[in-house]
Parts: C-alpha cells; sequence; structure tokens
C-alpha cells in the first residue's frame, strides 16, 4: 500500500546547528503536510504544500515539496531549544481522506 | 473558542475491563480520526469517521470500537479484545468535502495505561 517513508528517525544537535528531515512518498501526492509534536504533546500542523517545486518559509523552517510530488524536506536554520520535538510529514491517500503520516524525525537540541 | 477537547488526559484500568475515550470537537468538521502513538513512534490509524452514522476501519482497528451519533462526538471503546491498550491515544478531525487530504486537528490525547 502507499508508504511514507521519513528521515532521520533521530537527530541531535547543538543549537545554533541547522537541521533537515527529508519524505519520500511511494506515490504522487496532491500535496504534503507537516506537523509537529512537542514532547509530551500533541501533533500541531505546520504547513500544507500543493504545488511541484513548492517552497515556503516560516520564520527559520524552510519546506520544500519536490519536482515530482513524492518528496519532501523540512530545514530549520539555526536550531533553538524550542525546536525540540517530533516533525512528521503526511499525504493523502489515493482514495478517501485518510492521510499516511512518516514515522517522524525526533529532534533534540543540545545548549 | 474552537478546539478538539479529548478526556481524561490520563487513564488508568484493569486488565480485562472496556473503556471508552472522550472526543468532541466544535470545529463543524465532518470527518474524524483515532490514532494510537506508542513511545517513540508514529501515529496508527485505528478508526475513522468520514459522516455521522458512518466509520471505516483504519490499519489497527482489531479490539477497538466506535460510534458516531452526533457530528461532534467521537468516542473510542478499548476492548479487553485489545491485547496491547496502554498507550497514547490521539483523536483528530478535519474538513472531508470538496478535495482529498485536508489538514487534520488534533486534540491533546488520552495516556491509557491497562494493569
Amino acid at each position: 500500500g502507499q508508504q511514507v517513508m521519513q528521515i532521520p528517525q533521530y537527530q541531535h544537535v547543538q543549537e545554533g546547528e541547522d537541521f533537515t528531515t527529508y519524505c519520500n512518498s511511494s506515490t504522487t501526492l496532491s500535496n504534503i503536510q507537516w506537523y509537529k509534536q512537542r514532547p509530551g504533546g500533541h501533533p500541531v500542523f505546520l504547513i500544507q504544500l500543493v504545488k511541484s517545486g513548492e517552497v515556503k518559509k516560516q520564520k527559520r523552517l524552510t519546506f520544500q515539496f519536490g519536482e515530482a510530488k513524492k518528496n519532501s524536506s523540512l530545514h530549520i536554520t539555526a536550531t533553538q531549544t524550542t525546536d525540540v520535538g517530533t516533525y512528521f510529514c503526511a499525504g493523502p491517500v489515493e482514495y478517501g481522506n485518510k492521510l499516511v503520516f512518516g514515522a517522524g524525525t525526533i529532534l533534540r537540541v543540545k545548549s | 473558542d474552537g478546539g478538539i477537547t479529548q478526556s481524561p488526559k490520563y487513564l488508568f484500568r484493569k486488565e480485562g475491563q472496556n473503556v471508552t475515550l472522550s472526543c468532541e470537537q466544535n470545529l463543524n468538521h465532518d470527518a474524524m480520526y483515532w490514532y494510537r502513538q506508542d513511545p517513540g513512534q508514529g501515529l496508527r490509524l485505528i478508526y475513522y469517521s468520514q459522516i455521522v452514522n458512518d466509520f471505516q476501519k483504519g490499519d489497527i482497528a482489531e479490539g477497538y470500537s466506535v460510534s458516531r451519533e452526533k457530528k461532534e462526538s467521537f468516542p473510542l471503546t478499548v476492548t479487553s479484545a485489545q491485547k496491547n491498550p496502554t498507550a497514547f491515544y490521539l483523536c483528530a478531525s478535519s474538513l472531508s468535502s470538496g478535495r482529498r487530504g485536508y489538514e487534520q486537528y488534533f486534540g491533546p490525547g488520552t495516556r491509557l495505561t491497562v494493569t
């Protein structure tokens, strides 16, 4: 079935370093979404990308959607301790209204 | 103040007991979802509902049951048949008509511990 793979599984960075997580789908996606889950919290929707090659920025976060609409990335510039958490990507299934979530990338930031 | 509420935040039960987790939303969303999350793991879909009085099994429905009698409510029952019920349970909702793959809004979750 449709799968969304996310790497790395875990990353520990020094505060101020950059961080990137990558998402790859087994099928072409109509859109890709990113969520953040703080430790002990619940996933919170960050952004949705729809167009091939789209790039969106939210302050230090840069989101990209691949030209083939099968991959995406989230890049954080100069990480801060407030960035800690798990970042999930998700894409809609081919039929129906469900989302397929990646397994998430756990980000830890050492100050 | 719109949002999704789940109660209780923490729930403790003895093995062999059924337990029902509450999920309510006032976002006027048609679609609602239940996910299970184990420590350090991703989200696994248990059940979802796109409209009142209709619901479908997700990837791990065995040992769970749901109902959708009202648009704003989607309770999940963890039955005694669920072999490993201790987990973090998340409810979510979204729009559902017009296109596929609307963003989902999550409740704060219920941490269920069964001993």
